[in-house]
């Protein structure tokens, strides 16, 4: 079974902090995702990578970044938290059986 | 308009219950359809996935599609409260593996 894992399940960060969030998957997946769940709006696609050292911008990567030095590894980076940025974070892979999630970093900016 | 609507419920049925949850979407371009299962502080799992107009089947839990009404469902027999549970349709966008997901619906089912 693949397994995603995300670093925190619980985070509490003050305004204009910067946040890492880190995520390891155990395959040799190449596509990683991040995904941020909020009430009403469903998931919606921040940045995704498709290779070592490769990005793309999702739908909503105003103020964030991301980082993939290792396949294994990708990681989310909050530039400066701000309070609209509280929410569930989600990490992914895409395999040929679809996409594994991770369990979620759940976010609270104040 | 969003993309993918999904009502968010809750949903509410009995044990037993046939449970009914539908998504409609705009993009013709979507060919492959999915159903995710989120449990309460967990992570998606996929459920179903189907390609072409129809349904199918897998244990209790049928998929189906209706591509000239851009209308899926996914039907729930014999309910468990085991399936509460928050419902995701997902559809993959025509370049590369990225997912357009609906806003889910939260199903209970009462014991």
């Amino acid at each position: 079974d693949v397994k995603v894992t995300q670093s925190s399940r619980y985070l509490v960060k003050r305004t204009g902090e910067k946040v890492f969030l880190e995520c390891v998957q155990d395959m040799d997946h190449e596509n990683m995702f991040w995904y941020r769940q909020d009430p009403g709006l469903g998931l919606r696609l921040i940045y995704f990578s498709y290779d070592v050292k490769m990005k793309e911008k999702g739908d909503i990567p105003e103020g964030y970044s991301v980082s993939r030095e290792k396949k294994e590894r990708f990681s989310l980076i909050l530039e400066s938290a701000s309070t609209n940025q509280t929410s569930m974070y989600l990490c992914a892979t895409a395999g040929e059986n679809g996409y594994t999630f991770g369990s979620g970093t759940r976010l609270t900016v104040v | 308009q969003k993309e993918v609507e999904q009502d968010p419920g809750p949903l509410s049925v009995p044990e037993g219950a046939i449970v009914s949850l539908n998504c409609t979407y705009s993009n013709s371009a979507f060919q492959y359809f999915m159903w995710y299962r989120q449990y309460s502080r967990k992570g998606p799992e996929l459920l179903m996935y189907t390609y072409s107009s129809g349904n199918k089947e897998d244990g209790r839990f049928t998929a189906q599609v209706d591509k000239s009404s851009k209308y899926i469902s996914l039907f729930i027999r014999d309910s468990q409260p085991s399936d509460s549970a928050t419902y995701l349709c997902a559809m993959p966008r025509a370049a590369g593996n990225k997912l357009t997901f609906g806003g889910g619906t939260r199903v209970l089912v009462k014991p």
